[in-house]
């Protein structure tokens, strides 16, 4: 099956700094990739969407200057938490779409926790 | 908005006991919806898809059956294994633009 990959898989931070966190599509190419947060004994929720060399489009209430998303090539998608703050302490998930399947592929996720 | 449900509370079952999940949607119809393993600290791993026009689909010891008068998903597993304990999502897939709405997810435990 495809394989996605996120580094790292986890992250301590302090407050105030920024974080990248990538998400890779190892095996196939990847227009679209997806990034959720989900918090302990929630939902995925989704965060934004990360279309190759466009900008990416935020679901209601994320901030876009917070959580800068580039998606520069086919295989690969950025995240940066900028002025992270302890709220931002979560578990960041990112996918991945394979068209030809019309399935989307998870990454393992990165735990960051923000001190 | 698009609401999707899933029974919060943890299914404890024994081994070798068929376990069923249920996953409801409000205000939405659906191309199809799938079914995710997650486990603790993991990404979710896909697991089934079943399109609006099948009402049922199956996978080795897995079943999931979709019916959109009733705006449910049903998801079995049959034989039940200690390995199978998880939390399991379901997710509607929002049509057009692939994006999905996941429910809480149910956490199954089987006891040996």
């Amino acid at each position: 099956g495809a394989v996605v990959s996120q580094h790292p898989s986890w992250v301590i931070c302090k407050s105030g700094t920024s974080v990248k966190i990538e998400c890779r599509s190892l095996d196939f190419q990847a227009t679209t990739m997806f990034w959720y947060r989900q918090f302990p004994k929630q939902s995925l929720m989704l965060m934004a969407t990360s279309n190759e060399g466009s900008k990416a489009t935020y679901e209601q209430g994320v901030e876009k200057d917070k959580f800068l998303i580039n998606h520069a090539s086919l295989t690969l998608s950025t995240l940066t938490v900028t002025s992270a703050h302890p709220e931002d302490s979560s578990f960041y998930i990112c996918s991945a779409m394979d068209r030809a399947l019309n399935e989307q592929y998870f990454g393992p996720g990165t735990r960051l926790t923000v001190t | 908005s698009q609401k999707i449900e899933q029974n919060s509370e943890a299914l404890n079952i024994q081994e070798g006991k068929t376990a069923t999940l249920t996953c409801n949607y409000t205000n939405y119809s659906p191309a199809y919806l799938q079914w995710y393993r997650q486990d603790p600290g993991r990404g979710p791993v896909f697991l089934l898809l079943i399109r609006e026009n099948e009402k049922e689909k199956r996978k080795e010891r897995l079943k999931v059956t979709f019916d959109t008068t009733l705006k449910q998903s049903l998801f079995h597993i049959t034989a039940s294994q200690p390995a199978d304990s998880a939390t399991y999502l379901c997710a509607l897939v929002r049509r057009n633009t692939g994006k999905l709405i996941f429910g809480q997810g149910t956490t199954l435990q089987v006891k040996p």
